[in-house]
């Protein structure tokens, strides 16, 4: 596609439940990284895929969440047990290099998840 | 660790009005700079970006220069609009060994009124 999409644009849960969010980076782009946009916390970075493999997951808050990422595209954040402090807009990113200055991270519109 | 301080918002302006917006980091190394723009109701947008000191970034009307001895990039524009009324936001990035994630400010919201 002609830029990052995420999905769903919106979600709303009730605690306890697990949740699925989806982005699909710019085609030929090889890394891809999740962000976490919240009041309290302001943009936090999480994961981030260079092809399949994550490198760097320092920024994950627990063991609830997970990523993965297959076919060096579409990727996949996963939140088990949501809890509310997990409300937050959920923003991916990709970009077509890791090193270098061509490393320009492009921002999809963002999952917002409300968890009740 | 790496971090990003910038000026607190709300920033109201008359249309324009001169504006900057403060940016300051502390990274090892030598960091990528960037300021980012979410316009009200849309994701993240690169304004511009600056790769090594003294460069200067430049976008719509926007400027920033890479200032390493004061470790700034203030963002500053000569006169804006009404549509600059937006949440800016200054980024790090420290390089491979550092992941290559972004580290963000804390943004600032700029209001521009008619």
């Amino acid at each position: 596609g002609a830029g990052v999409s995420q999905s769903p644009s919106n979600k709303v849960t009730e605690k306890g439940k697990d949740v699925e969010l989806r982005c699909d980076p710019i085609s030929g782009h090889t890394a891809l990284y999740w962000y976490r946009q919240s009041l309290g916390q302001g943009l936090e970075f999480l994961i981030y895929f260079q092809g399949n493999s994550a490198p760097d997951k320092s920024g994950l808050p627990s063991d609830r969440f997970s990523a993965e990422r297959t076919g060096g595209s579409v990727s996949t954040l996963t939140i088990q047990r949501t809890q509310q402090e997990d409300s937050a807009v959920y923003l991916c990113a990709s970009s077509l290099e890791t090193t270098g200055f061509m490393n320009i991270q492009y921002f999809g519109a963002g999952t917002r998840l409300s968890v009740l | 660790g790496n971090s990003v301080t910038q000026m607190e918002g709300p920033v109201t302006l008359s249309e324009e009005a001169f504006l900057t917006i403060n940016c300051t980091y502390t990274a090892t190394g030598y960091p990528s700079l960037f300021w980012y723009v979410q316009y009200p109701g849309e994701g993240l947008q690169l304004l511009l970006k600056a790769t090594k000191a003294d460069d200067k970034g430049s976008n719509k009307g926007f400027e920033a220069t890479y200032r390493k001895e004061t470790t700034s990039f203030h963002l500053e524009k000569g006169s804006v609009q009404v549509s600059d009324s937006a949440v800016y936001f200054c980024a790090l990035r420290a390089g491979k060994a550092a992941g290559n994630k972004l580290t963000f400010g804390g943004g600032t919201r700029v209001l521009v009124k008619p």
